[in-house]
């Protein structure tokens, strides 16, 4: 069975500084992985998805992703965060999601 | 850019009701899912359908649930009797293939049960 775990419910981010938020999954095969942004009333848009190849995932709004297999990870960064970036972030594993990470930005 | 809509925005019904929660797919998407997120929690699978059946439903996704692709364009979640742990956001995603291709999900749909 798959599983997702965010071990972060809440990181604080000045703006312009990096970002980065964790994710571990347990999955027999080749994962397939994604980051999804949602914020409040919001449905979720996808920021990235790995299922091959280059383990460095480039994504939409600034925002890129390392698959490590051997830590069994997929974290998310952003090395300048703005303002609008203030949301929660799921990660994802086939179809199962984390518990997601929310993420206040301060002026 | 097309998108998923969900109708309505926000149910409220008694406890022991019957909904139906509304979502119009992309138009060229085959693959359709619904998901539920309890107020603080993680998103949750509850099921995919393709070719009008269903190809893969969680243990969540029990008897008093039931999808449905009506007519061309509609897809549906009927909750037959619902109870209080049944009020969550539940969000309608759409893909054109099935665990590699990107789903777009709606806006979704509040659930409140009483």
């Amino acid at each position: 069975a798959q599983s997702v775990t965010q071990p972060d419910i809440h990181i604080t981010v000045s703006e312009g500084a990096s970002l980065e938020l964790r994710c571990n999954y347990s999955y027999g095969a080749t994962p397939y992985l994604f980051w999804y942004v949602q914020s409040p009333g919001q449905g979720l848009q996808l920021l990235l998805k790995y299922f091959s190849g280059d383990t460095l995932v480039q994504g939409i709004k600034g925002f890129e992703a390392e698959f490590k297999r051997s830590q069994s990870s997929f974290n998310l960064r952003k090395p300048s965060v703005h303002w609008s970036d203030a949301a929660e972030y799921f990660c994802a594993v086939q179809l199962s999601f984390g518990a997601g990470t929310t993420v206040t930005v301060r002026a | 850019e097309p998108e998923v809509t969900q109708t309505p925005s926000h149910q409220v019904t008694q406890m022991g009701q019957e909904v139906i929660l509304r979502c119009v797919p992309i138009s060229n998407h085959l693959y359709f899912y619904w998901y539920r997120q309890i107020l603080g929690q993680k998103v949750e699978f509850l099921v995919s359908f393709y070719n009008n059946e269903i190809s893969e439903k969680s243990e969540i996704f029990d008897d008093q649930f039931s999808v449905e692709r009506p007519d061309g364009s509609n897809f549906t979640l009927k909750i037959r009797s619902t109870k209080l742990e049944d009020s969550a956001m539940y969000f309608c995603a759409s893909s054109s293939g099935i665990r590699t291709d990107t789903q777009y999900f709606g806006p979704g749909t509040r659930l409140t049960v009483l």
